[in-house]
């Protein structure tokens, strides 16, 4: 099985919303990753968890808040977004040996 | 830090035309090279990848790349492409000490026209 999940697939959320995304992949892979992508533009890092701890976190916002309860799930919780935090959310993992990541289909995010 | 480079935001080419996608980079520091591509409204798939051995890498979809140490460049062919490659083509590098962060190029958009 070489496959990330995550739901939802759509979100559309009000400014006052608190809301999460969740990723869960089953490849034994010890890094888990999210990025955000706008339209037309590369996928952007968020945070990195690798061995379940926060390794990286590339300066986000604490609006965003993830959390990694087991090897298998990440979460992103989402609280007082702005409405340019609406993209493409996408949750990767990787193989910390072979290197190559993994990624799920992504959350659609419009925030309103 | 590293950067990469990808001059080409779009390739126009006819169906059963080669194609070649450019991909460039910078880096004080060795690093391990892939090619991801992204269909609409989905996620991003592993082409290929270079870690090291044999310059010519094969991955899927009949897709190649050949890492050139010297001119730092890591181009992404196919000997004819189909419709069905439509879709935006990432380079990205990861240094080899494991830092865990991939540093994307800004993407090709490739459209085959029939």
């Amino acid at each position: 099985d070489t496959e990330v999940t995550q739901t939802p697939k759509h979100l559309v959320m009000g400014m006052t919303n608190k809301k999460s995304l969740k990723c869960e992949q089953h490849m034994g892979h010890r890094a888990m990753y999210w990025y955000k992508q706008k339209a037309k533009k590369p996928p952007e890092l968020m945070f990195v968890y690798s061995y379940e701890k926060l390794s990286i976190n590339e300066s986000v916002p604490s609006r965003f808040s993830p959390e990694c309860p087991n090897s298998s799930l990440l979460n992103l919780h989402l609280h007082a977004l702005q409405p340019e935090d609406s993209a493409l959310y996408l949750c990767a993992s990787s193989n910390t040996r072979l290197h190559e990541q993994y990624f799920g289909p992504g959350t659609r995010l419009t925030v309103t | 830090a590293q950067s990469v480079t990808q001059l080409d935001s779009q390739v126009p080419v006819f169906e059963e035309a080669p194609v070649e996608l450019r991909c460039n980079y910078s880096s004080s520091v060795s690093v391990y090279l892939f090619w991801y591509v992204q269909y609409p409204n989905q996620g991003l798939q592993l082409l290929l990848k270079y870690l090291s051995g044999s310059t010519l890498v094969k991955g899927i979809n009949g897709f190649e790349a050949e890492f050139n140490k010297s001119q730092t460049s890591f181009h992404l062919r196919k000997p004819s492409v189909h419709i069905s490659d439509t879709a935006e083509y990432f380079c990205a590098v990861t240094p080899t000490s494991g830092t865990y962060k991939y540093i994307f190029g800004t993407g090709t958009r490739l459209k085959v026209l029939a």
